[in-house]
């Protein structure tokens, strides 16, 4: 099915450790994007990547580094987990229209204890 | 003043009542105005998007601008208990922009 794919959907982490969520759409999209959801704070922008080889920082980037692989692909890296960087997180993909609409993936939920 | 206010409820309704959800903003360079729906534990996904002022229908549900006043809202008419998710309004200004703003969403229950 057409879409973005997450993986992995759950993970448990050691504060300290290190992981990469991956993310890939087969929509041909230009622009691909890295949110975190927090209860009560909403959505917010880590990384976007508005076309393939550009990155730039959203608002909440610290921890994290991003790269845009390919074209299908974006990932999010945490280099050191903390605590505050337990959240649900969602990469979202957007194709060439006017009222920049995007496309979510079903998200990762990672824990850092 | 925050961007974008949006009140997190919860609301709940009995099924087959009409549903009223609402944003502010302040950033009169928002030009898109977009509501997305968002099931427990999913992604969320698009619902309706208006360019500029107006009414759009689609279905039960109706996405009304008013950008004299800088406030959005969406009616659900008929609810359903499958319309029971939370909804995000969302902003975008345009060219030259990538990022989308967005509320912290509305949670509604729609009661059998």
């Amino acid at each position: 099915n057409a879409g973005v794919t997450q993986t992995p959907k759950f993970q448990v982490l050691k504060t300290g450790q290190s992981m990469t969520l991956q993310c890939a759409q087969d929509m041909n999209h230009n622009s691909m994007y890295w949110y975190r959801q927090d209860p009560g704070m909403g959505l917010r922008l880590i990384y976007y990547s508005a076309s393939e080889g550009t990155t730039d920082k959203g608002e909440v980037p610290n921890g994290y580094n991003v790269s845009r692989l390919n074209k299908r692909e974006f990932s999010l890296r945490l280099e050191s987990a903390a605590p505050s960087q337990t959240s649900v997180y969602f990469c979202a993909s957007r194709g060439i229209s006017g009222a920049n609409v995007l496309t979510f993936g079903a998200g990762s939920r990672l824990t850092v204890l | 003043q925050k961007e974008v206010e949006q009140d997190p409820g919860p609301l709940s309704v009995p099924e087959g009542a009409i549903v009223s959800l609402n944003c502010t903003y302040s950033n009169s360079a928002f030009q898109y105005f977009m509501w997305y729906r968002q099931y427990s534990r999913k992604g969320p996904e698009l619902l309706m998007y208006t360019y500029s002022s107006g009414n759009k229908e689609d279905g039960r549900f109706t996405a009304q601008v008013d950008k004299s006043s800088k406030y959005i809202s969406l009616f659900i008419r008929d609810s359903q208990p499958s319309d029971s998710a939370t909804y995000l309004c969302a902003f975008y200004s345009g060219a030259g922009s990538y990022q989308l703003t967005f509320g912290k969403g509305t949670k509604l229950s729609v009661i059998p």
